[in-house]
């Protein structure tokens, strides 16, 4: 069965530091793989994408994430947090039908 | 081009009313989907798509229905509502390479 899991609802780290955002899937064929911003009270906002080719995915606003197989996961990294950042976060995936992680909260602490 | 048009943007619904949500797009899309957001939930799965004519449940299908008549359309059909009801519903789009595509969300509240 087609899965996703965000470790961590809630996120938090000091402007300037490292963002790591966690995703695992599952999944019995090759994915299709998202990452997604929300601002309050806005819509989704895509982030990045893995279809195939490269595994690692560069995206807006410095942004990447890396397709690794073997270990079924799509980390979301950022190596240095801006007060903007401060958002909530998705991971999805796509194989018959596209269903999303649970969301992980980032706070940017000054 | 508009995307991905989903209506209406706020509703208030009695408990045991019904009502449709709207979605159309413009894209030739065969994918579509709808979901609900609640806070801690993320975006469930309620039903979704991959073409005119088909039809799947998500993760959350009781007390929804929806048809695919036309690759453009997809609607949502609230049969009897209830306050468990009450959500953010979000349609959208996608081909199969691509990201998807939100209609801009329905605020509904059940009372």
């Amino acid at each position: 069965a087609q899965s996703v899991t965000q470790l961590g609802s809630h996120v938090s780290v000091s402007e300037g530091a490292l963002v790591l955002l966690r995703c695992n899937y599952s999944s019995s064929v090759p994915p299709y793989l998202f990452w997604y911003v929300q601002y309050p009270n806005q819509g989704l906002q895509l982030l990045l994408k893995y279809t195939t080719g490269a595994t690692l995915v560069k995206g807006i606003n410095g942004f990447e994430a890396e397709f690794k197989k073997s270990e079924t996961s799509f980390h979301l990294t950022k190596p240095s947090a801006h007060m903007s950042d401060a958002a909530e976060y998705f991971c999805a995936v796509h194989t018959g039908k596209l269903i999303f992680g649970q969301g992980t909260t980032l706070q940017v602490k000054p | 081009n508009a995307g991905v048009t989903q209506t209406p943007k706020f509703q208030v619904l009695k408990t045991g009313q019904s009502m449709t949500l709207q979605c159309a797009q413009d894209m030739n899309h065969e994918y579509m989907s709808w979901y609900r957001q609640d806070p801690g939930m993320g975006l469930r799965l309620i039903h979704y798509s991959v073409g005119a004519g088909i039809t799947d449940q998500g993760e959350v299908p009781n007390g929804y229905n929806v048809s695919r008549s036309t690759t453009e359309d997809f609607p949502l059909r609230l049969l009897s509502a209830a306050p468990s009801q009450t959500s953010v519903y979000f349609c959208a789009s996608k081909s199969w390479d691509t990201e998807a595509f939100f209609g801009q969300g329905t605020r509904l509240t059940v009372v």
